[in-house]
């Protein structure tokens, strides 16, 4: 079955790097594009960006761009978000969720990946 | 910019009751590229509702969504105990791509 499996929760001190992996299964990886979300804590959901998995092209939100990378690697139908440079308000839930399409929506998400910066 | 906002902030009804959301958007919006999440504590947000009105794959037909120009609406018909949740609406669009509303939480009175 369709499946989006995202790495696990990461502890990092300020000002280092993190990459959160977002492995998908079960449909063609390069049909859909796959959208980030960030949730902060007790916070609502905020678009970050997407990456066409055919070409690999990102398109990032305004506040997303400079630290923010997102990449692909087809070869593992995994995508990739990495964040450098962590500062405390990058403390949050990331999600990926695949593009559905002309459905106009993510119809599939992965389960969330915590990462908390901290010193 | 679009903006999408949601009322209330908080909907507090009982099991039984009947649940109305509403999303409204700071221009007119086509209806194809406005959806509905749902989510739990904990949990990845769940698509329930594309095209204002078309259910996502198993969502149950208690779920229903209307609307269309600047206003939106969930509506759950009957209210089950695992439907409380937070409600997002969320637009795809052109610049930004990708809006989110605020959210509702709907919780048991």
């Amino acid at each position: 079955q369709l499946q989006l499996v995202q790495s696990g929760s990461e502890l990092k001190k300020p000002g280092a790097s993190v990459k959160v992996s977002c492995k998908a299964s079960g449909y063609t990886f390069t049909s859909y594009a796959m959208n980030w979300v960030r949730q902060a804590p007790g916070q609502g959901l905020e678009w970050m960006g997407w990456i066409n998995t055919k070409t690999g092209k990102p398109t990032y939100a305004q506040g997303f761009t400079g630290r923010f990378v997102f990449s692909l690697d087809k070869s593992v139908r995994t995508a990739y978000l990495q964040i450098s440079s962590l500062k405390g308000e990058d403390t949050a839930v990331y999600y990926c969720a695949k593009y559905c399409g002309d459905c106009y929506a993510s119809d599939y998400w992965g389960q969330g990946t915590l990462v908390t910066v901290s010193s | 910019e679009i903006v999408l906002t949601q009322s209330p902030g908080t909907l507090s009804l009982s099991p039984g009751d009947r649940a109305t959301l509403s999303c409204r958007a700071s221009q007119s919006v086509g209806s194809s590229y406005l959806s509905w999440y749902q989510q739990k504590p904990g949990q990845a947000p769940r698509l329930l509702i594309y095209g204002a009105s078309s259910r996502a794959t198993g969502i149950p037909d208690r779920f229903s969504g209307s609307g269309s120009g600047t206003d939106f609406t969930l509506t759950i018909s009957r209210l089950e105990p695992e439907d409380f949740a937070v409600y997002y609406c969320q637009h795809y669009g052109s610049s930004p791509p990708v809006t989110f509303g605020q959210g509702t939480k709907l919780e048991i009175k």
